[in-house]
This record gives C-alpha cells, structure tokens and sequence, in this order.
C-alpha cells in the first residue's frame, strides 16, 4: 500500500536557522501531497498543497515542491521563529471507490529555540 | 465560515464501556472522514462518509462505527471500549470536488482515555 516516510525528529534549531523536513512517499498513481501543522494540544491544520509533480506549495514562509522522480515533498523554511515550534506531518492522498483518505507520515516535531 | 467542531473535547470511561464521538463539519462540506492519533500508531484513518454513506473504511475492527445525518453531520461509535483505545480522535471535512484530489479541514479532536 501506499506509504509515507518522514526524518526522524526531534528536531531542535535556534530561532533564524534553516529548517528541511525530508518527506518521501511510495504510491501508485499521482496522489496530492500534503504538509499538516499540529500545535500543542489541537487538530492538525493544512500548511500547504501540491497537486501534481513540480508543483511547489508553500504558506507562512514554508515551501515544498512535489519531486516526482525522486518521490518527495521535502519541507523548507528559510529563517524560523519561536512560534514555529509544533510537530509537522507529511501526507498524501488515497483514492480508492471513490473516497478519498489521507496517508500519514510519522510526524517531525520542531522546537525551536530563542 | 465556522471551522470543524468536535465534541466532547475529553472524555474518560472505564473498559468494557461505549463511547460517541460527534463531528459537525465546516458549512457547505458534504464528506466526513475520522481519524485516530496514537503515540504509537501515528495517525490512522478509520472511515470517510458522504451522504450519508461509508465509503471507506480503515483497518479496524468492528467495535468502531459510525454514522452521517442528513446535514452532514457525523457521529463514530466505539463499543465494548479497550485500554488500547485511549487516542486523540479527529475528525476532518471536506468538499467533493467535481475531479482530482481535495483538502481535509481538522477539528481539535477529542482526547477519550480508557481506564
């Protein structure tokens, strides 16, 4: 079945440091890519999307670009912030009948410090 | 527009007991899908409805249920509740695209412990 492999975390950076999450994915068929953002104590919010292989997504300063031919959706960050700290999911979609569901990765958590 | 609610927020029950869970999607969402977050498991899907029909299910066993009302609303039920159990239940919605592939929208989930 499809499936989703994220870098093992935790990961701890000081606040302006670059940030890559690696994400790699093995699937039939294109699915959609997603990046998720969970907060202490919340559900999980869409960071970004792509679609289609080269597509880049990105939100908030984050940005990943759909690799088709290296099957990945790494996560990018130029300079984070305090408020950034959270655990971070990778995931695809899965059609099947019709319905559609979400694949996870494992989840990076992110803290990052002052 | 009103995000994705949940309720309760926590719940706490004894094994052997059952539980429901309700979700009330985002206005205008038709499809419902529930998740189970574990430390241990991660995330993992239990079953999507639309209009008022499962159209998919996860790999869990039948103890897990659940239903859709007319006004999209949706309920999951879990019987004869077990320790392994305890998670963070999510509950996420989305439009029906007319093709191709769409967005889930999350709700806070509900904390259900198992003791």
């Amino acid at each position: 079945g499809n499936s989703v492999t994220q870098m093992e975390g935790p990961v701890t950076l000081s606040e302006e440091a670059f940030l890559t999450i690696n994400c790699t994915y093995t699937a039939t068929g294109y699915p959609s890519l997603f990046w998720y953002v969970q907060y202490p104590g919340e559900g999980l919010q869409l960071l970004l999307k792509a679609t289609k292989a080269d597509d880049k997504g990105s939100n908030k300063g984050f940005e990943a670009t759909y690799r088709k031919e290296t099957t990945s959706f790494h996560l990018e960050k130029g300079s984070v912030q305090v408020s950034d700290s959270a655990v971070y999911f990778c995931a695809l979609s899965e059609s099947q009948q019709g319905a559609q569901k979400l694949v996870f990765g494992q989840g990076t958590r992110l803290t990052i410090n002052p | 527009k009103a995000g994705v609610t949940q309720t309760p927020r926590y719940l706490i029950k004894t094994r052997g007991q059952q539980v429901t869970l309700s979700c009330s999607p985002i206005s205008g969402h038709r499809s419902v899908s529930w998740y189970q977050q574990t430390p241990g498991q991660g995330l993992q899907f239990l079953f999507e409805y639309f209009s008022e029909t499962q159209r998919n299910k996860g790999n869990f066993p039948g103890r897990f249920s659940g239903r859709q009302f007319s006004n999209s609303r949706s309920e999951m039920n879990v019987s004869t509740l077990e320790l392994g159990d305890s998670a963070l239940y999510l509950c996420a919605s989305s439009q029906i695209p007319g093709q191709g592939h769409y967005e889930q929208y999350f709700g806070p989930g509900t904390r259900l412990t198992v003791t």
